[in-house]
């Protein structure tokens, strides 16, 4: 079972609309979390990190909320628009520099 | 990016055949990482290395091999490909840790072995 399970798997939505995506982690203790945004053909580029005391992280229209109690974190996409189609992997760092990546999840924004 | 190039970007070759994927940064990072993607799969690490004289096994380094030439280049090689190392083949690099250190991916190499 992987260690960071991210859900939903794909999502459509229309442009203008806002979307969450969700990652659930059962690594620990860890020292933060990340999410990338892979658009296709590319490497992933981090959005949002945050360290495990913080709560929320934001980066334009991309909101990250971490709860630690739960193992959970959202990624909130805000008034999308269609260059926010990719890849959304979120990436749990323990420490020791080990990277824990989730499998992502695929966002289509249509017009 | 633009700081971590990858080459070649595309490569179809041959069961047994030697291959050699090549990453360079302009970053000045010590620390390089190369990684295979695969369709339903996260990233996973094969090696990594923290600085010239430094080479560590990732998760799946069976099969492969690296090469630190310099701060800036780090070489993935697969000795005899098999179909199953058909993927997405990422380098990224990282400076020292820091709390919230970022790995920076180069833009990928897609490798088919037939």
């Amino acid at each position: 079972k992987n260690q960071v399970e991210q859900s939903p798997q794909s999502l459509i939505i229309l442009e203008g609309k806002n979307c969450t995506l969700q990652c659930n982690y059962t690594v620990s203790p860890f020292s933060n979390l990340r999410w990338y945004k892979q658009d296709t053909g590319r490497g992933p580029v981090s959005l949002t990190i945050m360290t495990f005391s913080e709560n929320t992280k934001s980066n334009g229209r991309y909101t990250a909320t971490l709860d630690a109690d739960t193992k959970q974190s959202s990624l909130h996409i805000t008034a999308s628009q269609l260059s926010d189609s990719a890849s959304y992997i979120c990436v749990v760092s323990l420490y020791g520099n080990k990277l824990v990546f989730g499998a992502g999840t695929i966002l289509r924004v249509k017009s | 990016d633009a700081d971590v190039t990858q080459t070649p970007r595309n490569r179809i070759t041959k069961t047994g055949k030697r291959i050699m994927l090549e990453c360079s940064q302009t970053k000045g990072h010590d620390r390089m990482y190369w990684y295979r993607q695969d369709p339903g799969l996260g990233l996973r690490l094969i090696y990594y290395s923290f600085d010239v004289k430094d080479i560590n096994k990732g998760e799946i380094s069976d099969g492969y091999s690296v090469s630190r030439q310099a701060q800036a280049k780090f070489s993935l090689s697969l000795e005899s490909a098999i179909p199953n190392q058909t993927a997405l083949y990422f380098c990224a690099t990282s400076d020292r840790p820091g709390r919230t250190d970022t790995q920076y991916f180069g833009p990928g190499t897609r490798l088919t072995v037939l």
